[in-house]
């Protein structure tokens, strides 16, 4: 089965200043990877996704990710953190099932929560 | 567009009350699937179907019963609710190919 480590439970950044937040996985094969986000009170929504092709992915409010298979990683990244920002992120691998084509069943980790300091 | 639309948003039951939890999205979605998230552990899948009529257990899905009568709806039934099952309560849905899932905004449920 496919789990998913997010190491860092809190992390705080300067506004403006560039972020990193970690993604390992394990999984026998290539899995499908996302982020999501989670506003205090809200639902989540996807930042971005990877499927297959071009290892660095580009999602929405200016977030990208890069699926390392060698190290088993799916780091988010953003050059510049708005206050907008601060939120829970959740890593999310979805491991294909027989259930038919495309389909999978997605495993979360436990989340990064991100401060932003003005 | 109505997307994935969660009924109640809250609700307070003491110990051994039954309840239903609503979820309907109106994307034709094949997938559906319920989740429960408690602090420090992420979200956690509950039970979830790949079309009407089929239904499958997902990793915590002992004091839950699902059905999937109709492509649209997905209804989460507690049958006695019990004090570790306050949580909050997120449905979604996709489709069957190689798309994301889609949230609904959550039932945040209190046991008493």
């Amino acid at each position: 089965a496919q789990s998913v480590t997010q190491p860092d439970i809190h992390i705080t950044v300067s506004e403006g200043a560039s972020l990193e937040l970690r993604c390992n996985y394990s999984y026998g094969a290539t899995p499908y990877l996302f982020w999501y986000v989670q506003s205090p009170g809200q639902g989540l929504q996807l930042l971005l996704k990877y499927f297959s092709g071009d290892t660095l992915v580009q999602g929405i409010k200016g977030f990208e990710a890069e699926f390392k298979r060698s190290q088993s990683s799916f780091n988010l990244r953003k050059p510049s953190v708005h206050w907008s920002d601060a939120a829970e992120y959740f890593c999310a691998v979805g491991a294909p099932t027989y259930s038919g084509a495309g389909s999978y069943q997605l495993t979360f980790g436990k989340g990064t929560k991100l401060s932003v300091i003005p | 567009n109505a997307g994935v639309t969660q009924t109640p948003k809250f609700q307070v039951l003491k110990t051994g009350q039954s309840m239903t939890l609503q979820c309907a999205q109106d994307m034709n979605h094949e997938y559906m699937s319920w989740y429960r998230q408690d602090p420090g552990m992420g979200l956690r899948l509950i039970h979830y179907s790949v079309g009407a009529g089929i239904t499958d257990q997902g990793e915590v899905p002992n004091g839950y019963n699902v059905s999937r009568s109709t492509t649209e709806d997905f209804p989460l039934r507690l049958l006695s609710a019990a004090p570790s099952q306050t949580s909050v309560y997120f449905c979604a849905s996709r489709n069957s190919l190689n798309q994301p899932q889609h949230f609904g905004d959550g039932t945040r449920l209190s046991i008493l």
